[in-house]
């Protein structure tokens, strides 16, 4: 059984530049959540989508932006990249109905020069 | 105020000590809440979830107190392979609401056991 998978695992983008990240969920689960984690800090809540709709969204600018497919898998799309936007970026899933915690994927490493 | 504040450490401990991590949290609305384990460069994974009764898995104890919006964590006869950086999650979400809600991470809680 596949947990999540996400790819690229790691990226190297220059200043302005856009960047597609991209995550399947474990099988079974419906509901896909993004998180960024900067060096030596916990992981910060961007966005989850269930339904193919975000669901809620985290203090992040608009220049953060999602998608969710039918098939339940994800995109994270970041436009203007900056220097600050240099993180981890961990994918979740879950399912939408009870609490039986998420599974991580295993992240894009994400540097902009 | 963080949503969730830990001491981030590092706490470095000898092998076969007890060590303790306490973990504070502002949302009196959360109603689930977990530990997560993360090691170096990898993603967190869950070590266990944390109720009111207190659970005990090994030798991990995990205890939650509502009143004062506190989460530990207690780890006995630790072991070399237990260094690694211990995450305090809330979520607001429950098995009453509509399920999993955003998980709030604390900083993380860098333990090191020295052999």
């Amino acid at each position: 059984d596949a947990g999540v998978t996400q790819s690229p695992t790691h990226l190297i983008k220059t200043r302005g530049q856009q960047v597609t990240l991209r995550c399947s969920p474990k099988s079974g689960h419906d509901t896909v959540s993004w998180y960024q984690q900067a060096l030596g800090q916990g992981p910060q809540f961007i966005f989850q989508y269930y339904e193919e709709e975000e669901r809620q969204r985290g203090n992040f600018p608009d220049r953060f932006s999602g998608h969710q497919f039918p098939n339940y898998s994800s995109e994270l799309n970041v436009n203007a990249l900056l220097l600050g936007d240099s993180a981890l970026y961990l994918c979740a899933s879950s399912l939408v109905e009870g609490v039986y915690g998420y599974t991580f994927g295993s992240g894009t490493r994400l540097t902009v020069v | 105020r963080k949503e969730v504040e830990q001491d981030p450490g590092p706490f470095n401990v000898p092998e076969g000590a007890t060590v303790a991590f306490n973990c504070t949290y502002s949302n009196s609305a959360s109603q689930s809440f977990f530990w997560y384990r993360q090691d170096c460069r990898k993603e967190p994974k869950l070590l266990m979830s944390v109720y009111s009764s207190g659970n005990e898995d090994g030798r991990f104890t995990a205890q939650l107190n509502r009143a004062s919006q506190y989460i530990s964590l207690l780890i006995r006869d630790s072991k070399l392979s237990d260094s690694a950086t211990y995450l305090c999650v809330v979520n607001k979400g429950g098995i009453s609401n509509f399920g999993n809600e955003k998980l709030t991470f604390g900083t993380g809680t860098r333990l090191t056991i020295i052999p």
